[in-house]
């Protein structure tokens, strides 16, 4: 079975500071990956997606996460958070062929201004 | 934007009573799925259903889950006898072909 690991589980940064969340998959075979987003009280949303092609993609919010099918790594990254980003991020991995998201165990990020 | 909604947003039930929660998917999605969040844990799938059935299902969706889609707008899951460790989050989701899973708000479920 598959399994996310998600290491850091509480980020404390200051405004304009560079952010990068890790993520580790464990699976054999191809996979998609996921980084959802959820701010304070509201619901998860989709940040950005990886399906093929391109391991370097660009979601919403300035965000971006690079694909390493080598480290079976998917981290996320933003080169200046802004007090808004001040919320919870989880990996999902999905196996190619199946609907079933495995989710990390999420990191809480804090953007001090 | 389209969106997913749930309803209620909170449901308080006693131990053994049946509970169902609601779910509106996105007009045009046609795989529908529920997972749940306990307290403090990772966000758990429970079930996929496409075409008016099941596709996939985890073992935590034992016989006392059920899921139907009752007319062309709502999704529901059923919980027969609930039990204390079933208090958790219930996020319903749904998707297209390309499986971008849109969540809705989370029904919190409080088993007394």
């Amino acid at each position: 079975a598959q399994s996310v690991s998600q290491h850091n589980h509480h980020v404390i940064l200051s405004e304009a500071a560079s952010l990068e969340l890790g993520c580790n998959y464990s699976y054999g075979g191809t996979v998609n990956l996921f980084w959802y987003v959820q701010y304070p009280g509201q619901h998860l949303q989709l940040l950005l997606k990886y399906f093929s092609g391109d391991p370097l993609v660009k979601g919403i919010k300035g965000f971006e996460a690079e694909f390493i099918k080598s480290k079976f790594s998917f981290n996320l990254r933003k080169p200046s958070v802004q007090w808004s980003d001040t919320a919870e991020y989880f990996c999902a991995v999905l196996p190619t062929g199946r609907r079933a998201l495995t989710f990390g165990s999420g990191t809480r990020l804090q953007v001090q201004p | 934007e389209p969106e997913v909604t749930q309803t209620p947003s909170h449901q308080v039930t006693q131990m053994g009573q049946e509970v169902i929660l609601r779910c509106v998917p996105i007009s045009n999605h046609l795989y529908f799925y529920w997972y749940r969040q306990i307290l403090g844990q990772k966000v758990e799938f429970l079930v996929s259903f496409y075409n008016n059935e099941i596709s996939e299902k985890s073992e935590i969706f034992d016989d006392q889950f059920s899921v139907e889609r009752p007319d062309g707008s709502n999704f529901t899951l059923k919980i027969r006898s609930t039990k204390l460790e079933d208090s958790a989050m219930y996020f319903c989701a749904s998707s297209d072909e390309r499986n971008e899973q849109f969540f809705g708000p989370g029904t919190r479920l409080t088993v007394l």
